[in-house]
């Protein structure tokens, strides 16, 4: 079975520009779980979705959206980018109902 | 509210233990594991549910007070795979997980 994918895997971008990031998660996967790692702050959760629907938020501003399609894929954006906003963008996708959470190799934002 | 975990990190040598300790101010559903190695994405290692139970992957064990709200992640004679970043995450009654800053263990010969 193929693993959770996502693109880009790396993507550079200037302040004020938006960015879309896009995440396949494991065939048959529902939910699909978006996070934000940098260095000394962990991975911070951003989104869950489950059905097209978010289930959950993190503690983001609103620059940062998500959305999950009718095959399960989703998609973050990040509108008016700044500095902070340079991180490993890791998208994780789980089974209906089970704990395990499946990681992709995440996409790496630079913003300059 | 994210989980507390120590210590930030950790050097061992080979067939030494180690302990990682993850704790939460709310009241927790779940505690998870999870170990990442450098440029690459985390892998899940086990969870843990309410009653305090305890499991096991390899030599790699953990437990979980539910009343007080701590996990604990036993590393016992560490072999130099064992190296990597070790996240607690923690799920509460609403189901948002959220992950501690990690803990960084390097294994030597």
């Amino acid at each position: 079975k193929a693993g959770v994918t996502q693109t880009p895997r790396y993507l550079i971008k200037t302040r004020g520009q938006q960015v879309t990031l896009s995440c396949s998660p494991i065939s048959g996967h529902r939910s699909v779980s978006w996070y934000q790692q940098t260095p000394g702050q962990g991975l911070q959760f951003l989104f869950e979705y489950f059905s097209e629907t978010q289930r959950n938020k993190g503690n983001f501003p609103g620059r940062f959206s998500g959305r999950q399609f009718s095959n399960s894929r989703s998609e973050m954006n990040v509108s008016t980018l700044e500095l902070g906003d340079s991180a490993l963008y890791l998208c994780a996708s789980s089974l209906v109902f089970q704990e395990t959470q499946y990681f992709g190799p995440g996409t790496r934002l630079l913003v300059l | 509210q994210q989980p507390v975990q120590s210590p930030q990190a950790v050097i061992l040598r080979e067939g030494e233990d180690a302990v990682i300790n993850c704790s939460s101010s709310k009241a927790l559903y779940s505690v998870h594991w999870y170990r990442q190695k450098h440029g690459e994405a985390p892998v899940f290692l086990m969870i843990l549910l309410k009653g305090g139970e305890q499991k096991g992957h390899e030599k790699i064990s953990a437990s979980f007070n539910e009343k007080k709200q701590q996990s604990s992640l036993y590393l016992t004679a560490s072999q130099l795979s064992y190296s990597g970043t070790y996240f607690c995450g923690t799920k509460d009654s609403w189901g948002k997980l959220q992950f501690g800053a990690g803990t960084q263990v390097v294994v030597t010969p």
